[in-house]
Order: C-alpha cells, then structure tokens, then sequence
C-alpha cells in the first residue's frame, strides 16, 4: 500500500519557534508537495519539490522554507512560527509526468499535521 | 488555470446516485478536469480525470459536456463512506501537477 506520512498528528508550538513539519514517502515519487488548508480557503500550496534539491515556489511561500536532500523527504520550515500560521499543513507526492497529454500521475496525500501557534 | 464553481454542500440518501455538479466555463483546450475528495480528518484523495470524453473507474463516473463547460461527478451508489468534501480542479497537464484545492462541495450521503 502507497504511504505518505507526517511526522506529527497535532503540534502545539509557541510564537517565534522554529518548527519542521517532516513528510516522508515511500513510492520513490519525484514530486513532492506542501499544503496548507484553512476553513472557507481550500488547499493552498506552499512549496513543492521536483527532485533531490530543487524546490519551487507555490502560491503562499511567505513565512516557510523547505529542504529536500533525500528524495524520499520533503521537509517544511517556519523559520520563526506565528499564529496566522496556525492550520492543517499537508503532505503529497506523485510521480513524474510523463511525455503522454492523456497521462496522469495522482497525488497522494499524508494524513496531515494540525499545527496550533500559541 | 480555469476557475471552478461548485456548490457549498449537498445532500444524498444512501444508496442513491450523487450527482455533483462543476462549473469551468473559462475553461481551455488543454485543461483537464479532475476530482478529489477529502474524507473528515484525512488527506484528500484522487478520484478520476478527464478532458473530452467521459470517463469510468471503480469509484466514480465523470459526465463532460460537449461544451466543456461544466461537468457532473457521479457516484452510483453512495454509501455513508461517501461523506465528503469534494473538489472539482480544471488544469492544465504539466510538469509539477501543482493543485488549486478550492472550498468544494461538502457532500453528507444521509442513512
């Protein structure tokens, strides 16, 4: 069975801590993906990874960072946490596209880490 | 990517047809439709795709219209497993497969 998991469930930290959120999968997928989910928003993505190394900016980086040296790990970073940043914070892979327009490589999700700044 | 609309919440008895609906009407050639569902307390998960033609897995079925316009996402027989929010994404198919998640349809499949 295809796994992605979080390192935490829940996590209670205070403002102006450092917090890594650790996203693990086991698919040896290529891409790698944060999200963010707020009531009445929807998914937002942070940060995604192609590859060992590389990462990319998605729609809300302000306040994050990400780190991804093994292909399997996808970590997310608030460098100095506040409380607009308290929310569901989720992990996802796929594989890499493919040359063929009718192909699909589905994102997997992990269950999700609830962060609450304090 | 095109915008999508869907509404807030539905209802659905048990064992019924859903039928949710989506519209995309900004939507171009090269856009792809895809659904995902995201059970209470989980990540969400991927249902079905499609561009042109309407499309058939074990989970679900997915209507397009000729215009492309707007699309139904059907599930035959809707268990209480069925509750749900579910989101309707219009995308291009590229590299990275970044996801626009919006507020979806919250659907409550009823005993």
């Amino acid at each position: 069975d295809v796994k992605v998991t979080q390192s935490s469930r829940y996590l209670v930290k205070r403002t102006g801590e450092k917090v890594f959120l650790e996203c693990v999968q086991d698919m040896d997928h290529e891409n790698m993906f944060w999200y963010r989910q707020d009531p009445g928003l929807g998914l937002r993505l942070i940060y995604f990874s192609y590859d060992v190394k590389m990462k990319e900016k998605g729609d809300i980086p302000e306040g994050y960072s990400v780190s991804r040296e093994k292909k399997e790990r996808f970590s997310l970073i608030l460098e100095s946490a506040s409380t607009n940043q308290t929310s569901m914070y989720l992990c996802a892979s796929s594989s890499f596209w493919g040359p063929s327009a009718s192909s699909y490589n589905e994102q997997f999700f992990g269950p999700g880490t609830r962060l609450t700044v304090l | 990517d095109a915008k999508t609309t869907q509404p807030p919440s539905m209802d659905c008895a048990e064992g019924r047809a859903a039928n949710l609906p989506c519209n995309h009407s900004t939507i171009s050639g090269n856009e792809y439709v895809y659904w995902y569902r995201q059970i209470h307390s989980q990540g969400p998960q991927y249902i079905i795709h499609g561009l042109k033609n309407n499309e058939t897995n074990e989970m679900a079925s997915l209507i397009i219209t000729e215009d492309r316009k707007s699309s139904t996402l059907i599930l035959p027989h809707a268990t209480l497993r069925d509750t749900a929010v579910y989101y309707c994404i219009v995308r291009v198919a590229s590299y990275g497969q970044n996801f626009v998640f919006g507020p979806g349809t919250r659907l409550s499949v009823l005993p």
